[in-house]
């Protein structure tokens, strides 16, 4: 199975302020020579199903804030919210479609400081 | 609107089995694989197979293979799940969840609620 390695597990950042979460592969998952991967992103608020966020590592869903963006090569991906809104709070997870079993890393919290 | 519903929380004892739907509306039900995805308290998720709705085909991961069943009913657009020998360790809210192309490996784009189940005697 590909593992999924997210870091950090959890960080605390100011409103406004930029916050990176860091997702790496255990092996390929390129998609094609256009630089798509298959690997999504999610977000996770208490008591909610997940909601997509990013696919094809970069691809933002529709209705996804551009606060939010998804980038990446090789086996190293990120996420990054670049002003940290009170609303943005929640674990986010990294998951890669390109094999099966689909897997997911462990997730990070993010939090306000 | 997609929307994807599931049946409500369960109890149930440890050996029994539980078996969890997904009602799926908003859309072309037999055109997009449905997904069961679980988790544990305070933990992350953890894919368990996925169900064609139109082929009926399964694949299942192989820490679950021989215990779950995915099935579904076109005349009402709604896919089960079935887990049998169920143990402690299998309480989790268990979640349906939509492959988003119609063909080939995609994300998961729809999610229904959760079903909460909890294994204890």
């Amino acid at each position: 199975d590909i593992v999924m390695t997210q870091s950090p597990d959890s960080l605390a950042v100011s409103l406004g302020e930029r916050a990176t979460i860091n997702c790496k592969s255990s092996q390929s998952i390129l998609y094609n020579s256009h630089n798509n991967y298959y690997l999504a992103w999610y977000q996770q608020k208490p008591g909610q199903p997940p909601k997509l966020l990013i696919y094809w590592a970069s691809t933002r869903d529709s209705g996804v804030p551009d606060r939010f963006a998804g980038s990446g090569s090789g086996t190293d991906f990120t996420l990054t919210i670049s002003s940290l809104q009170a609303e943005d709070v929640a674990v986010y997870y990294c998951q890669q479609y390109s094999n099966t079993p689909p897997t997911f890393g462990q997730g990070t919290q993010v939090e306000i400081k | 609107q997609v929307q994807l519903v599931q049946s409500g929380a369960e109890v149930k004892k440890p050996g029994a089995s539980v078996k969890v739907s997904c009602k799926a509306s908003g859309y072309t039900f037999t055109n997009y694989d449905i997904n069961w995805v679980r988790q544990a308290p305070g933990q992350g998720l953890e894919w368990m197979g996925w169900m064609n709705p139109h082929s009926s085909a399964t694949g299942y991961a192989q820490k679950f293979q021989g215990r779950v069943t995915m099935t579904r009913d076109t005349s009402t657009n709604t896919a089960f799940m079935v887990l049998n020998s169920l143990t402690s360790e299998d309480t989790a809210v268990y979640y349906c969840a939509r492959t988003s192309y119609s063909f080939g490996k995609g994300s998961l784009d729809y999610w229904g609620q959760g079903t909460l189940v909890t294994v204890s005697s």
